[in-house]
């Protein structure tokens, strides 16, 4: 069974940098396709973007500007950096594993990132 | 506001069926047949409940179904019990340029009451 555990800071200032990793268990992350989705705090869910198993990516085209998503196989992990964040950007980013027919079948923990001074 | 349209809440009482909708587009749920459908309890992260319109992972219940018509997908849940109460939330593929390869509806939540 695959398993996601993410990690990273919880507080970030405005105009940083938002990075946040999510190591895989159970599965080689060589096998399958990888989505990042954040969820404003009381609002819907917000597709942020998708690498593939061999590291190419689509991204979602509110955020392309600031958006870079990364493999690291040797650690079996994924990784999301948003650039020069706003307030706008808090909300609880989750990572999760795209199965056929693009359905997010396995998720993250979630982290909720806040942007403050 | 949400690329696909779902109503704000439902409700039901515990042994009746709801449905809840979700209209997309003919660049979306119309034309494709990639909508899923997560269940989220607050504070945990969505659940896979059913993927390519109407298929249930293992270890769905059988109480989850989903179909698709023309624009508007649709979730229905049987035999409602008082732990299906959640935010549900539907997603299809896209193939609009702007708005990316996913889009979410706004989220439906569900009382039982």
């Amino acid at each position: 069974q695959v398993q996601l555990q993410q990690s990273g800071p919880g507080l970030v200032k405005p105009s940083e940098t938002l990075s946040l990793t999510c190591t895989v268990s159970g599965d080689s992350i060589t096998n399958y396709y990888w989505s990042w989705i954040r969820q404003p705090p009381g609002k819907g869910l917000e597709w942020i973007g998708y690498i593939s198993h061999i590291g190419s990516t689509n991204y979602n085209p509110s955020l392309k500007s600031r958006v870079t998503l990364s493999l690291d196989t040797s650690k079996n992990q994924f990784s999301l950096q948003l650039s020069s964040v706003t307030t706008a950007d808090t909300a609880v980013y989750y990572c999760a594993k795209i199965s056929g027919s693009l359905g997010l079948d396995f998720w993250g923990q979630g982290t909720l990132v806040t942007v403050s001074s | 506001q949400s690329a696909l349209t779902q109503p704000a809440s439902v409700s039901g009482s515990p042994g009746q069926s709801i449905t809840i909708s979700c209209t997309g587009t003919s660049s979306d749920v119309g034309a494709f047949n990639y909508v899923s459908w997560y269940q989220q309890h607050p504070g945990k992260a969505p659940k896979l409940l059913i993927y390519g319109v109407s298929n249930r992972p293992s270890g769905v219940s059988n109480r989850f179904s989903g179909s698709k018509s023309d624009n508007t997908a649709s979730l229905t849940i049987s035999g409602l019990q008082a732990e299906d109460e959640a935010d549900y939330y539907c997603s299809s593929y896209t193939s609009s340029s702007t708005l990316g390869l996913v889009v979410f509806g706004g989220g439906t939540k569900l009382t039982v009451l």
